[in-house]
């Protein structure tokens, strides 16, 4: 069974700050997409990676796929009150394409 | 905006009524996948569709669920005989043809079985 922990669950943090959000697995992912979450809507899809050592930059975020595509990280830098939101990292293996999610991070960033 | 529609976007139900979501993807997405979100976790897979065939339905899709795709566009999720365990966020994924790992989710339907 694939799984992905997700890290830290909850994270309040000071508007300007930095964080970082990691995902792990033991297992192997073809893909490693995020997604941001707003309360009583669904997931919006923030990036995908597929090489293993990847990295992708929107904005001030940054996203990593590990060289062995089995862990990612998200990083936020000078994080604003707009960024506050649950964040999810979610793996497709290679059965059908479903996903397999972490619990999320919820992420409070506070003026 | 993803483009898709959820419907109804809330359901409150009485235990032991059925209930029937519906999503509208737009077009040319081939593979539809049906996810479940409690409070305070991530989604979990429900089900998909490649066209109008259901290749895979998870364990946690008890004989009272039952989903369909009949035309390989809209699909309905249906919950017989509802119970407070039910109680949910439903939400559907349409995939793009030739890239299945992306998923674009809709907004949901939020269940609450009283």
């Amino acid at each position: 069974t694939q799984l992905l922990e997700q890290s830290p669950q909850f994270l309040s943090i000071q508007e300007g700050e930095n964080l970082t959000v990691y995902c792990n697995s033991s297992s192997v992912f073809s893909s490693l997409q995020w997604y941001r979450q707003e309360p009583g809507e669904g997931p919006v899809l923030l990036v995908t990676v597929v090489t293993g050592g990847e990295v992708k930059k929107l904005k001030r975020l940054t996203f990593q796929f590990g060289d062995a595509r089995k862990d990612s990280s998200l990083h936020i830098t000078a994080a604003q009150p707009g960024d506050t939101g649950l964040y999810l990292c979610a793996g497709a293996g290679n059965q059908g394409g479903k996903l397999i999610f972490g619990q999320g991070t919820e992420l409070s960033v506070k003026p | 905006d993803t483009g898709v529609s959820q419907n109804p976007r809330h359901k409150i139900t009485k235990r032991g009524q059925n209930v029937t979501f519906r999503c509208d993807p737009i077009s040319e997405h081939n593979r539809l996948y049906w996810y479940r979100q409690t409070l305070g976790q991530g989604p979990e897979f429900l089900t998909y569709f490649q066209n109008e065939a259901q290749l895979e339905k998870s364990r946690l899709l008890s004989d009272r669920f039952s989903a369909e795709r009949p035309k390989g566009s809209f699909s309905t999720l249906e919950i017989q005989r509802t119970e407070q365990g039910d109680s949910a966020m439903y939400l559907c994924a349409p995939s793009p043809s030739g890239n299945t790992d992306t998923q674009y989710f809709g907004p949901g339907t939020r269940l609450t079985v009283l």
